[in-house]
């Protein structure tokens, strides 16, 4: 699975739109892009994930660079229960099978008053 | 909405006794995962489980670790005889098989202290 690479900390006020970059230089082309978020000690949750098309969700928006090689995930109106550590994931997807998640640092976002 | 959940949710354990975790998954969902994360690192994947067999491990998941679906309903991770590094909140997680969206859903945590 390709590596990414993420800012270790960002901060956004709150109500402002919130974008988390990723580095995902090496992806290969049945790689897809996921992200998860794991507030303070809680178990990770799904947020968006997408292959080259921007996606967009309930949750946050997913934008990939035409050569997917970087995406960023934004939160058009970041809430202080955003406040988490943000993880992009690039993982091969396999109809019906089974696969892991392979979690890096992520990204700490503050969201501040 | 359906989630998964863990019991308990603080287990505390002296060293080399056997522990018990518990994990009831989506009840649609087919692909069972854990997970493990000591305090202040990464997330580590420890094992996938599918049609009642592993699927897939890390070098984590060692001999003194196993998994179990005894029912239809709930996902066990035992470890054998437990030491102070096992400390740690294991996550359960679980997907369905699904031609869309494949991602998996994580139960609270349980939180593991060895003394």
């Amino acid at each position: 699975d390709a590596k990414t690479t993420q800012p270790p900390s960002m901060d956004c006020a709150e109500g402002r739109a919130a974008n988390l970059p990723c580095n995902h230089s090496t992806i290969s082309g049945n790689e897809y892009v996921y992200w998860y978020r794991q507030i303070h000690s809680q178990g990770p949750q799904y947020i968006i994930h997408g292959l080259k098309n921007n996606e967009t969700n309930e949750m946050a928006s997913l934008i990939i660079t035409e050569d997917r090689k970087s995406s960023t995930l934004i939160l058009p109106h970041a809430t202080l229960r955003d406040t988490a550590v943000y993880y992009c994931i690039v993982r091969v997807f396999w109809m019906d099978s089974s696969y892991k998640l392979i979690f890096g640092s992520g990204t700490r976002l503050l969201v501040r008053p | 909405e359906p989630e998964v959940t863990q019991t308990p949710s603080h287990q505390v354990t002296q060293m080399g006794q056997e522990v018990i975790l518990r994990c009831v998954p989506i009840s649609n969902h087919l692909y069972f995962y854990w997970y493990r994360q000591i305090l202040g690192q990464k997330v580590e994947f420890l094992v996938s489980f599918y049609n009642n067999e592993i699927s897939e491990k890390s070098e984590i998941f060692d001999d003194q670790f196993s998994v179990e679906r005894p029912d239809g309903s709930n996902f066990t991770l035992k470890i054998r005889s437990t030491k102070l590094e096992d400390s740690a909140m294991y996550f359960c997680a679980s997907s369905i098989r699904t031609s869309g969206n494949n991602e998996q859903f994580f139960g609270p945590g349980t939180r593991l202290t060895v003394l």
